[in-house]
């Protein structure tokens, strides 16, 4: 099943620690294709934010990391700050689709 | 540093077909390492792909899209271009163009990640 499964929101406090879950499938992340995440600031185009899982483009903060195992995938962001509210999106290849495939987003509040 | 401006009408009507024009800046378009994309976003919802298409004109569809949808390149004007055709109100999104990586994945050339993205053109389906 060519799906990529976010939680639609979640939220924290400046300063705290939260992560992200992307789920995929056999499709796409359970046969080994790498996973990306993107930043989508209110109003703007979405921003390369972690590529091939855990790799950070320049002027990205290290407070922002990937991880994926199996068929998930996870964003972490660390010391929260007020301007991280934003959707993020994972990504990645899917076999079946033959073609680039999007999680749903995940919308982050800091409270 | 890489730039990508999306260019075309902002309101098209239903039934008839949407144009959008992507000039691309500060790099050739004939990079073998990457792909160009199209990717939109309905208003208050997610990222859908498009589809995806190689300076030698090589193209990859959405499946759900792929019967409407044709790209182009031109090279010499170092941009790619989206019809999409028989438009309804579901059309009516803020149309992306942005570049992938291509790259060998589990033994294969696959896309990988979009790095440089366009600012977006919001075109409206509508009489």
């Amino acid at each position: 099943q060519s799906v990529l499964t976010q939680p639609p929101s979640v939220s924290g406090a400046p300063g705290q620690r939260l992560t992200i879950s992307c789920a995929g499938s056999s499709s796409n992340i359970g046969a080994g294709y790498d996973v990306h995440w993107y930043q989508q600031l209110p109003g703007t185009a979405p921003k390369l934010l972690i590529y091939d899982n855990n790799n950070r483009p320049s002027g990205v903060p290290d407070r922002f990391s990937g991880s994926k195992s199996g068929t998930s995938a996870s964003l972490a962001i660390t010391g929260l700050q007020a301007d991280d509210e934003a959707d993020y999106y994972c990504q990645s290849y899917d076999s079946s689709l033959s073609g680039v495939l999007f999680g749903g987003g995940t919308k982050l509040t800091v409270l | 540093q890489l730039h990508l401006q999306e260019s075309g009408p902002g309101l098209v009507k239903p039934s008839e077909t949407l144009s959008l024009t992507c000039t691309v800046s500060g790099d050739s378009i004939t990079s073998s390492s990457y792909n160009w994309d199209w990717i939109r976003q309905p208003p208050g919802k997610g990222l859908e792909w498009i589809g995806s298409i190689h300076y030698t004109g090589s193209t990859y569809y959405n499946p759900s899209l792929k019967s409407r949808v044709t790209m182009s390149i031109n090279t010499s004007k170092n941009q790619f271009s989206l019809r999409l055709t028989s438009v309804t109100a579901a059309d009516t999104a803020v149309y992306y163009c942005a570049r992938i990586k291509w790259g060998v994945v589990v033994a294969i050339v696959t896309p990988r990640f979009l790095d440089f993205w366009g600012r977006g053109s919001l075109v409206t389906v509508s009489s």
